[in-house]
């Protein structure tokens, strides 16, 4: 069975600075997709990026850019010049193509001014 | 317009009581998810249907039910709330043809809390 772990229940960065999230996953599967979804106090889930796991290159969307090492089963988020909108909940999901989402516990992300 | 909509947004109903949420969605998906979230533990999925005559469990489908009523609407059931049950539902549509069939697009959520 897939499993997904982020072992940083809490982080915290200063605005403007670059702050990276942690994530494990565990599978065998050799297809599938990777995505940090953010829940920020509105309790809304908002997707930040995905990435494939057949893509070598590492997926980005504005200050959002992941680090994915496959061999490694690693998938950390790296958010550049936070900002306090970036204050939420973090959760990196797994999934097996079009089957349902493997979630991780999440990371609570505080960005001070 | 928001594309995937849940009601109601939030509830509070007494143990033995059916509940009904609904979701229903603008955005042309086949598949739809119910998902639970309680406090530190993520979020895990309920039910999943992948059209309207299959509808799957997931991983904590005890004492929930579900009903897909058309290819826009997937509805969660609670024949008999119990505290419990109290917790964060969501749910989630995906499915567009050609790019990002497997990303999954969720709606605002449903906090219920059973007393």
């Amino acid at each position: 069975a897939q499993t997904v772990t982020q072992s940083q229940p809490e982080m915290s960065v200063q605005e403007a600075e670059t702050v990276t999230l942690s994530c494990t996953y565990d599978t065998s599967e050799n297809n599938y997709y990777l995505f940090w979804y953010k829940q920020p106090p509105s309790r809304q889930m908002i997707l930040v990026i995905r990435q494939e796991a057949y893509k070598q290159q590492n997926a980005t969307e504005n200050r959002f850019s992941v680090n994915f090492q496959k061999a490694a089963k690693s998938f950390s988020l790296k958010i550049s010049d936070s900002q306090l909108g970036d204050t939420a909940m973090y959760f990196c999901a797994f999934c097996k193509g079009t089957d349902k989402l493997i979630f991780g516990t999440g990371t609570r992300l505080q960005v001070f001014p | 317009d928001a594309d995937v909509t849940q009601t109601p947004r939030n509830r509070i109903t007494k143990t033995g009581k059916r509940i009904m949420l609904e979701c229903s969605q603008t955005k042309g998906h086949d598949r739809m998810y119910w998902y639970r979230q309680d406090p530190g533990l993520g979020l895990r999925l309920i039910y999943y249907s992948f059209d309207v005559k299959d509808i799957n469990k997931g991983e904590i489908s005890d004492g929930y039910s579900v009903s897909r009523q058309a290819q826009a609407k997937f509805s969660l059931s609670l024949e008999s709330a119990i505290p419990n049950q109290t917790a964060l539902y969501f749910c989630a549509t995906s499915g567009s043809p050609g790019q990002w069939a497997d990303t999954q697009y969720f709606g605002p959520g449903t906090r219920l809390t059973v007393l």
